[in-house]
């Protein structure tokens, strides 16, 4: 079955304690993004993977990190949590970009909160 | 301003009625359009896709774009308690990698 699992699903941690979010996917897809999605703001892209060693900024990027070091897994990575990114974050995977027939496929989230 | 602005609901509507759903938009150069829906508990997953200006209809789903008025929608004729989730839009233009996306339309059908 073609799926984005991400570990874990919920977390609570305090500020400062560093987590990694894991994220894989099985479809051999060449895009991978990280959103975080707040009430009222939506979806936003903190970091996304072109490719194996490839990874930049998305709209939102302050206090995280990515690495991509295979293909199949895109960890976000927050070495210093602080309460302003408890929120839900979502991994996603897409051949290209994720637009017109170009599906993006969506992990089923990880709650995050920080005290 | 955002450049994806969604009501933010939540729209209760009997079930059997038609839905509307909406987005404006204020990029000119968004090129893609989608539309999303996520479960309670669950990720986005693609409902419907448009290309530039037009309509396109699967099932009982309608979506339209007008891009002179930087509007798109969604139509859902003979709403289920099932079509009851979270609506998102999503934009795209050809040069930008990242989709944007608008904040939710929470929907409930009732039964």
């Amino acid at each position: 079955e073609a799926q984005v699992t991400q570990n874990p699903r919920y977390l609570i941690t305090v500020t400062g304690k560093k987590l990694t979010v894991t994220c894989s996917q099985n479809m051999n897809h060449e895009y991978m993004s990280w959103y975080r999605q707040d009430p009222g703001l939506g979806l936003r892209q903190i970091y996304y993977s072109m490719n194996v060693e490839v990874t930049d900024k998305g709209d939102v990027p302050e206090g995280y990190k990515v690495s991509r070091k295979e293909k199949r897994n895109f960890p976000l990575i927050l070495e210093s949590p602080s309460p302003n990114q408890t929120s839900l974050y979502f991994c996603a995977s897409s051949l290209g970009g994720g637009a017109g027939t170009d599906t993006q496929y969506f992990g089923p989230g990880t709650r995050l909160t920080v005290l | 301003q955002k450049e994806v602005e969604q009501d933010p609901g939540p729209l209760s509507v009997p079930e059997g009625a038609i839905v509307s759903l909406n987005c404006t938009y204020s990029n000119s150069a968004f090129q893609y359009f989608m539309w999303y829906r996520q479960y309670s508990r669950k990720g986005p997953e693609l409902l419907m896709y448009t290309y530039s200006s037009g309509n396109k209809e699967d099932g009982r789903f309608t979506a339209q774009v007008d891009k002179s008025s930087k509007y798109i929608s969604l139509f859902i004729r003979d709403s289920q308690p099932s079509d009851s989730a979270t609506y998102l839009c999503a934009m795209k233009g050809t040069g930008r990698r990242a989709l944007t996306f608008g904040s939710g339309t929470r929907l409930q059908v009732q039964p």
